[in-house]
């Protein structure tokens, strides 16, 4: 079965922190994406990639770097957390088709 | 219908009752999907209606795929409370990325 994992679950952080969110999967799949997603709104795409070694920007890249070392590995890098970045982060991945997700991270900045 | 940054979208409906949610996209598309996302999880796919299709069901599920107009439906036949949850469309992107989100509809099934 497809399976995206996500560490950690939940993170309180602190303002001006640094923040790495972490994304595995063993779906042999080429296309990785990171979407945020606020209470009560849809989801948004911060960044994704189609290969390792490369990222692009989604629709809110800002204040968001990410990584893709390897083609089962997404992270999700907040170099200076803001309090506004407080959401609920998923990372999928993909082949051709349907999309899978993790079970999220909810990321708490005080 | 949902497309873009806006907020989810609300329905609230009786158990029994069908219901249809609406998606209007922006580009060509090969496939339209409609996802499920269940409080405090990721989104999971149920049905995904290709543009060579105009219907497609799966037990109480019917999507539908209007390519000239751009737009496609879920609709839902006599919903149970356990159908409450967010749904959302998604489809290919022109963008350089596989899959682009509406922003979703909110349904709440009540008894």
């Amino acid at each position: 079965e497809a399976a995206v994992t996500q560490s950690p679950r939940s993170k309180v952080a602190v303002t001006g922190g640094k923040v790495t969110l972490s994304c595995h999967q063993t779906n042999n799949h080429d296309y990785m994406y990171w979407y945020r997603q606020d209470t009560g709104h849809g989801l948004r795409l911060i960044h994704y990639s189609y290969v390792a070694d490369s990222t692009e920007k989604g629709d809110i890249p800002d204040g968001y770097k990410a990584s893709r070392p390897s083609q089962e590995n997404f992270s999700l890098i907040l170099e200076l957390a803001s309090l506004s970045q407080t959401a609920v982060y998923f990372c999928a991945s993909s082949g051709n088709t349907e999309v899978f997700f993790g079970k999220g991270t909810r990321l708490t900045v005080v | 219908s949902q497309w873009g940054e806006e907020n989810l979208q609300a329905l609230s409906i009786q158990e029994g009752e069908d219901v249809t949610m609406n998606c209007s996209y922006k580009t060509y598309t090969t496939v339209v999907h409609w996802y499920r996302q269940d409080s405090g999880r990721g989104p999971a796919l149920i049905i995904l209606i290709r543009s060579n299709e105009r219907e497609k069901r799966s037990g109480r599920l019917r999507a539908t795929l209007d390519t000239s107009s751009q737009s496609s439906s879920l609709s839902i036949t006599a919903a149970q409370c356990e159908d409450t949850a967010v749904y959302f469309c998604a489809t290919d992107s022109t963008g350089g990325y596989k899959v682009v989100f509406g922003s979703g509809t909110r349904l709440l099934v009540s008894p």
